[in-house]
C-alpha cells in the first residue's frame, strides 16, 4: 500500500488531454513538493515534473503538474502514443522518508 | 551528461549479504545527495535510504531500517549500500538516483538499475 494515491490506470486517444491524480496527506504533499516521473516500459524513471509544476529542460510543454492542498495532478494535453508509460509522484514526508505513489499506466488507445 | 552505473547485484540466498555500488559522473558528486530506490517485479517505486552529500544526514524506509547501510565514498564518485540478512520480498531492481540538491531531497536524474534476486 502505497503512501501516495494515484490511480492505478488511465487511458486517452491522441491529442486528448489526460489528468492524473496524486493524493497525500499534510505530512507530505501538504507540507512538501511534489515531483512527477515518467516511465516508459523497460526503462529507468525520468524526471517530468519538479517543485509540483516546473519542467526540467527538454520535456515538452504538453506535460504540467499542479498542486492543492493534500492533492497534486499531473496533466497531457496533446496526447501522444509515445506518451504510453506509468507515471509516478513523489514527495518528502515529514517523518523523514521519501513516498511514491502506486504508479498510473497510461494507455494510448 | 550525468551518468550513475549501479552494479553488484546478482542471484543471492536468503539471509545472506551483497554490497551494491553507483558509480557517478557528470557532476560534482559531493555537491548532492543520493538515494537508493527499487522496484519489484511488475511493482512500483519504492524508496530504501537517501544520504545528505556529507554523509551528516541519513534515513531508511522501515521496511529496511537495521538491514541495509547507504554510505557514500565522496573521493570515489561512489555510492553504496550495503545489504544484509536479505528476504525473498527484497528481490527488485535496484536504482541509484541523484538528489536535487545537498541534503536529502526528491531525485532527479535515475541510473538504469542492478537486479538482485533473493531465492534459495
Amino acid at each position: 500500500q502505497s503512501v501516495l494515491t494515484q490511480p492505478p490506470s488511465a487511458s486517452g486517444t491522441p491529442g486528448q488531454r489526460v489528468t492524473i491524480s496524486c493524493s497525500g496527506s499534510s505530512s507530505n504533499i501538504g507540507s512538501n513538493t511534489v515531483n512527477w516521473y515518467q516511465q516508459l516500459p523497460g526503462t529507468a524513471p525520468k524526471l517530468l515534473i519538479y517543485s509540483n509544476n516546473q519542467r526540467p529542460s527538454g520535456v515538452p510543454d504538453r506535460f504540467s503538474g499542479s498542486k492543492s492542498g493534500t492533492s497534486a495532478s499531473l496533466a497531457i494535453s496533446g496526447l501522444q502514443s509515445e506518451d504510453e508509460a506509468d507515471y509516478y509522484c513523489a514527495a518528502w514526508d515529514d517523518s523523514l522518508s521519501l513516498v511514491f505513489g502506486g504508479g498510473t499506466k497510461l494507455t494510448v488507445l | 551528461e550525468v551518468q550513475l552505473v549501479e552494479s553488484g547485484g546478482g542471484l543471492v540466498q536468503p539471509g545472506r549479504s551483497l554490497r551494491l555500488s553507483c558509480a557517478a559522473s557528470g557532476f560534482t558528486f559531493d555537491d548532492y545527495a543520493m538515494h537508493w530506490v527499487r522496484q519489484a517485479p511488475g511493482k512500483g517505486l519504492e524508496w530504501v535510504s537517501g544520504i545528505s552529500w556529507n554523509s551528516g544526514s541519513i534515513g531508511y524506509a522501515d521496511s529496511v531500517k537495521g538491514r541495509f547501510t547507504i554510505s557514500r565514498d565522496n573521493a570515489k564518485n561512489s555510492l553504496y549500500l550495503q545489504m544484509n540478512s536479505l528476504r525473498a520480498e527484497d528481490t527488485a531492481l535496484y536504482y541509484c538516483a541523484k538528489g536535487v540538491g545537498a541534503t536529502i531531497s526528491l531525485p532527479d536524474y535515475w541510473g538504469q538499475g542492478t537486479l538482485v534476486t533473493v531465492s534459495s
